[in-house]
């Protein structure tokens, strides 16, 4: 079946320090992965959406120079965290899909970013 | 924007009552595909449903949906709560022409109880 490794599950970074988390597909080629958060008390909001061969396009209020994104073949991808402060915690979840058109998002377990 | 609205932050009733979570959605766009996930404790968001056929009804593992776009609604329902449901429930919404970018409702905390 069609898997996402995500990695850490969790990690506790202090402020300032920068944290990479990364994605893994098995099972399937992830032709587009979208990276979200899930900050305390709220829903997933969208970060970015990376589709192997094209720019990555990053949503409001997130850009490349804080949170750099790799998708460099059709089973990783990778997204790190620069120079992290206590709004940057919560949980972040990436989503790969086959590019099938209308399918879903198979979800990682997500990674759990504590800042101290 | 785009926005996925959950009215109920936590839903909790007996084990064989019915279930519903309500679920609206607000977008430009006049094909949108609506979703349900499901996120058990220590677990990754699942599917459940998905729809994008007008008051089409959508099932699967008990579970059904219809996306009524006169009413930009799209609530789940169950007919009778077992306690393995409890869970953390998602409505979700893209648009037909960027089907990877879903925009997440708050979520409803489901607890189902014996």
């Amino acid at each position: 079946g069609a898997l996402v490794y995500q990695y850490p599950r969790r990690t506790i970074c202090k402020s300032g320090t920068s944290m990479r988390m990364e994605c893994q597909a098995v099972g399937f080629q992830a032709t587009s992965v979208a990276w979200y958060r899930q900050s305390p008390q709220k829903t997933f909001e969208l970060i970015a959406l990376s589709t192997v061969n094209s720019a990555i396009k990053y949503e409001q209020n997130f850009t490349q120079e804080k949170f750099p994104i790799s998708h460099p073949n059709l089973s990783f991808s990778s997204m790190t965290v620069l120079n992290a402060y206590l709004e940057d915690r919560g949980l972040y979840l990436c989503g790969a899909s086959p590019g099938q058109g209308h399918e879903r998002l198979f979800f990682g377990h997500g990674t759990k970013l504590s800042v101290l | 924007g785009d926005s996925v609205t959950q009215t109920e932050g936590l839903v909790t009733l007996t084990e064989g009552l019915p279930v519903m979570l309500n679920c609206t959605y607000q977008t430009i766009y006049s094909n949108p595909f609506l979703f349900w996930y499901v996120q058990h404790l220590n677990e990754s968001p699942r599917l459940l449903l998905k729809s994008f056929t007008d008051n089409k009804r959508t099932e699967h593992q008990g579970f059904h949906a219809t996306l009524h776009k006169s009413s930009s609604s799209f609530h789940l329902q169950k007919s009778s709560a077992q306690l393995s449901d409890s869970a953390l429930y998602y409505c979700a919404l893209s648009e037909d022409t960027n089907a990877y970018k879903v925009i997440f409702g708050k979520g409803t905390h489901l607890h189902v109880l014996p």
